[in-house]
């Protein structure tokens, strides 16, 4: 079936830090992938997304390519703020249904 | 333009009574999807619904959990006989028609159970 797997928090880091959250998926089909963003006591929010192999998303900073060969999609940042300090999710799409398959979901803290 | 509505954003029942979680999708959307965080958990799938249509329930637990999506109003997710493990974060997303846009789902700021 399918499923994503997302590295353990809580991440901590200092203010301009490079920012790694690693997040490898197993899928059957072509899914699409996705980061979500969780402030606290808010909904998620779409940080980016990548629809095919090789296509890079990025926002905000943020970017993350579809790797198919090693099934990744690893978010980065090259230089975090602490208004960064969230809980980031990694997604797949089921390309039958549309329903999304989260990781566990990672902690990010930024100190200043 | 609205985002995804949810109300109430809190909701707190004690065991064996009713909740009723509403969800009003974006302006011209028409799918709808629901799902439940747990405490230090992540999101789960648990249905997922199309105008007077449930699509896939492969999420929801057999017992007591419903979900409606009428013609006219809100998605409606329905638990009945409430129980403390139902404690959690209900989220709902919506996103257009159409297969290709399907995939990009917006959700709703939640609803937040809490079974005394």
């Amino acid at each position: 079936g399918n499923s994503v797997t997302q590295m353990e928090g809580p991440v901590t880091l200092s203010e301009e830090a490079f920012l790694t959250i690693n997040c490898t998926y197993t899928a059957t089909g072509y899914p699409s992938l996705f980061w979500y963003v969780q402030y606290p006591g808010e909904g998620l929010q779409l940080l980016l997304k990548a629809t095919k192999a090789d296509d890079k998303g990025s926002n905000k900073g943020f970017e993350a390519t579809y790797r198919k060969e090693t099934t990744s999609f690893h978010l980065e940042k090259g230089s975090v703020q602490v208004s960064d300090s969230a809980v980031y999710f990694c997604a797949l799409s089921d390309p039958y249904t549309g329903k999304l398959i989260f990781g566990q979901g990672t902690t990010l803290q930024v100190k200043p | 333009n609205a985002g995804v509505m949810q109300n109430p954003r809190h909701l707190v029942r004690r065991r064996g009574q009713e909740a009723r979680l509403r969800c009003s999708p974006m302006k011209g959307h028409s799918h709808v999807y629901w799902y439940r965080q747990l405490p230090e958990e992540g999101l789960k799938f648990m249905v997922y619904l199309q105008k007077e249509n449930i699509i896939d329930e492969s999420g929801m637990p057999k017992e007591r959990f419903s979900a409606e999506f009428p013609k006219e109003g809100p998605s409606i997710l329905r638990i009945q006989q409430v129980v403390r493990g139902d404690s959690a974060a209900y989220f709902c997303a919506s996103s257009p028609s159409g297969r290709e846009t399907q995939e990009t789902q917006y959700f709703g700021p939640g609803t937040r159970l809490l079974v005394l």
